[in-house]
């Protein structure tokens, strides 16, 4: 079984629609919650960030944490064509360097 | 803003040739990774460094080696490449403590 396992879609929605990405993993000593976006032919970057359990909202983003599930989300408001990206979530433990990627969720939003 | 900038965005070598991937940051960061990426296996690292001259391996070192010898540069080397090795790879670096890593654009490396 993988650490973490991430469903690789692909995911097509029309523009406008709620998205949500999920992640879920097994080790329960992971703290940091990452999710990047990667567009085609480029590298990843950070979109959202969180610390343990809980929300965070960034403008139409919002990464949920439910640790006594091992389970985090992405969720996309109001998606949009420039949306339409591969989101890799990512896990960190405390005091450690490494991170461990899912395998990325292909996002196509339909304008 | 941060950059990261690898040597080539594409690279077709032969089996058995020494390839050296470059990867320059001009962020002062102290550290810096190796990853490679293929299709439903997501991101892998290869080799981490943490300092000049030091280095880590990651969970997938065979085959490659690093060097570090300047603070803002970080090769990968594929001492005899080989077809399995045909990938996306990927620099990132960043800051002890901070969890975010700064990616490059990648080096697509085929290898026949």
């Amino acid at each position: 079984q993988k650490e973490v396992e991430q469903d690789p879609g692909p995911l097509s929605v029309p523009e406008g629609a709620i998205v949500s990405l999920n992640c879920t993993y097994s080790n329960s000593a992971f703290q940091y919650f990452m999710w990047y976006r990667q567009y085609s032919r480029k590298g990843p970057e950070l979109l959202m960030y969180t610390y343990s359990s809980g929300n965070k909202e960034d403008g139409r983003f919002t990464a949920q944490v439910d640790k006594s599930s091992k389970y985090i989300s992405l969720f996309i408001r109001d998606s949009q064509p420039s949306d339409s990206a591969t989101y890799l979530c990512a896990m960190q433990t405390s005091g450690t360097y490494k991170y461990i990627f899912g395998t990325g969720t292909r996002l196509k939003v339909l304008a | 803003d941060v950059k990261v900038t690898q040597s080539s965005r594409y690279l077709v070598k032969r089996t058995g040739e020494k390839v050296f991937l470059e990867c320059v940051q001009d962020m002062d960061h102290e550290n810096m990774f190796w990853y490679r990426q293929d299709p439903g296996l997501g991101l892998r690292l290869i080799y981490f460094s943490y300092d000049v001259k030091m280095k880590e391996k990651g969970d997938i070192p065979e085959g490659y080696s690093v060097s570090r010898e300047k603070k803002e540069r970080f090769s990968l080397i594929l001492e005899s490449a080989s077809t399995n090795q045909t990938s996306m790879y990927l620099c990132a670096s960043g800051i002890p403590s901070v969890y975010e890593q700064y990616f490059g654009p990648g080096t697509r490396l085929t290898v026949t």
